[in-house]
């Protein structure tokens, strides 16, 4: 298997841009995870989907972010408009099982954003 | 809010020595925990992972430990290697206002050197 694949790898923009990050997950993972990791703040979870479905988004930081999975074998990380602030690596992860059976997490390597 | 702290937040130690790291965390109600390793510019790879129900767990040269009623858990690693050099993460997965969701501390970077 191939593992969770994001892309971009990495991304330069301005502020104001929009940031799309993509991520495929594991074939036959239910659950997939958005975290972002700063200096600042270690890895923080943005939000999780089971089948598809946005479980719980309380980690998203503000309006402008928004996250979808229109389908089992994809899901995007939008920023709209993006900001200085939110230069940080962005990481997809997978899990076949709910997080609460040992379901372990299957991370990609991440899109690096930098917001000038 | 569950917090997570991991003690040192770097070493440095020679070829073969044992280590110890240790991670410490506020809320008790966690139902299992995971050390995590993590490579420059590459995602996290899942080590170990300790139920709350046990103790410790172990791979390899790597054991964990878990003491979940103290809020602690201990990564041992035996003989270490320069193909050990990583950051280490711990996470606990949490309940209670943390229900179904995995904190992690701030890791600790390791350096091995021959």
């Amino acid at each position: 298997d191939a593992g969770v694949i994001q892309s971009p790898r990495h991304e330069v923009t301005e502020m104001g841009q929009e940031v799309t990050l993509r991520c495929k997950p594991i074939s036959g993972h239910d659950y997939l995870f958005w975290y972002r990791q700063t200096m600042m703040r270690g890895l923080e979870l943005l939000i999780y989907f089971n089948n598809n479905v946005p479980i719980d988004d309380s980690g998203m930081p503000e309006d402008r972010f928004s996250a979808k999975m229109p389908n089992a074998s994809f899901s995007t990380l939008k920023i709209q408009p993006s900001e200085p602030r939110d230069s940080a690596v962005y990481f997809c992860a997978s899990s076949q099982r709910p997080p609460l059976v040992s379901g372990e997490l299957f991370f990609g390597e991440g899109s690096r954003l930098t917001v000038l | 809010k569950q917090e997570v702290t991991q003690i040192p937040a770097a070493l440095s130690v020679p070829e073969g020595e044992n280590l110890v790291l240790n991670c410490s965390f506020t809320d008790s109600a966690i139902y299992n925990l995971q050390w995590f390793r993590q490579d420059p510019g590459k995602g996290l790879t899942s080590l170990l992972l300790i139920q709350s129900s046990q103790r410790e767990q172990t791979s390899g040269r790597l054991n964990a430990s878990l003491d979940k009623s103290s809020g602690r858990s201990t990564l041992y690693i035996a003989a270490s290697q320069p193909g050990d050099s990583a950051t280490y993460l711990c996470a606990p997965l949490g309940g209670g206002t943390s229900y179904g969701k995995l904190t992690f501390g701030q890791g600790t970077i390791l350096t091995v050197h021959p």
